[in-house]
């Protein structure tokens, strides 16, 4: 089916072990974002990519990495997870159109991090 | 520094009756703007949007109005119905930015 999917939706992990969250999307889509959701700010933006090779950091980016080979995924790494990137992630993308192309999510990953 | 605003974490309404979200923002340079609704466990989706040059936009039972002058959006769900129980966020974007700024949302309880 076309649209975006992400995994795990689920996982735990410990302090300093490195973890990837996958994103992939059937639209083609040329832009594609991760957002953490945490009580009291809402989404926050990660990290973006405009196009395959090409990425850019948003308002929170410390602790990720991201990176972009092919146009359909963009995986969000965190080399070394701390307790404060427990968070519920979504990826979400969009078309190269206007500003006002809504941006479509993922149905999240939940990461815990004891 | 949170730059769109939902001071509203919860809101009940009985159904049928009329629901109204509020979403303020602090940039000027937001030009369009977003609602999106989000069920537990899945992503948000989006529901309506509105830009700067216009002050209203309906689709439906669902209208989204801008003021502005006072940085002020609001959406107006009617009549609710149980199947609008949800989390509501408002988001903005300004010219040649790419992401969205969100409000930390409301949740909506549409009550039977």
């Amino acid at each position: 089916d076309a649209g975006i999917t992400q995994s795990p939706r689920y996982k735990i992990t410990e302090t300093g072990r490195q973890v990837t969250l996958m994103c992939h999307q059937t639209w083609s889509h040329s832009y594609m974002f991760w957002y953490r959701q945490d009580l009291g700010h809402g989404l926050r933006l990660i990290y973006y990519s405009a196009a395959a090779d090409i990425t850019d950091k948003g308002e929170v980016p410390d602790g990720y990495v991201v990176s972009r080979s092919k146009t359909e995924n963009f995986p969000l790494t965190l080399e070394s997870a701390t307790r404060s990137q427990t968070s519920v992630y979504f990826c979400a993308s969009r078309s190269l159109d206007t500003q006002g192309v809504p941006q479509h999510f993922g149905d999240g990953t939940r990461l815990s991090i004891l | 520094d949170q730059q769109v605003k939902q001071n509203s974490p919860s809101l009940s309404v009985q159904e049928g009756r009329i629901s109204i979200l509020n979403c303020d923002y602090t940039n000027s340079m937001f030009d369009y703007f977003l609602w999106y609704k989000k069920y537990p466990a899945e992503g948000p989706t989006f529901l309506i949007s509105i830009s700067s040059i216009k002050d209203k936009n309906e689709d439906g039972r669902f209208t989204v109005f801008l003021n502005k002058s006072a940085k002020h959006l609001s959406l107006h769900i009617v009549p609710s119905q149980p199947g609008d129980s949800a989390v509501y966020f408002c988001a903005a974007s300004r010219p040649g930015a790419n992401n969205l700024f969100f409000g930390t949302g409301t949740r909506l309880t549409v009550i039977p």
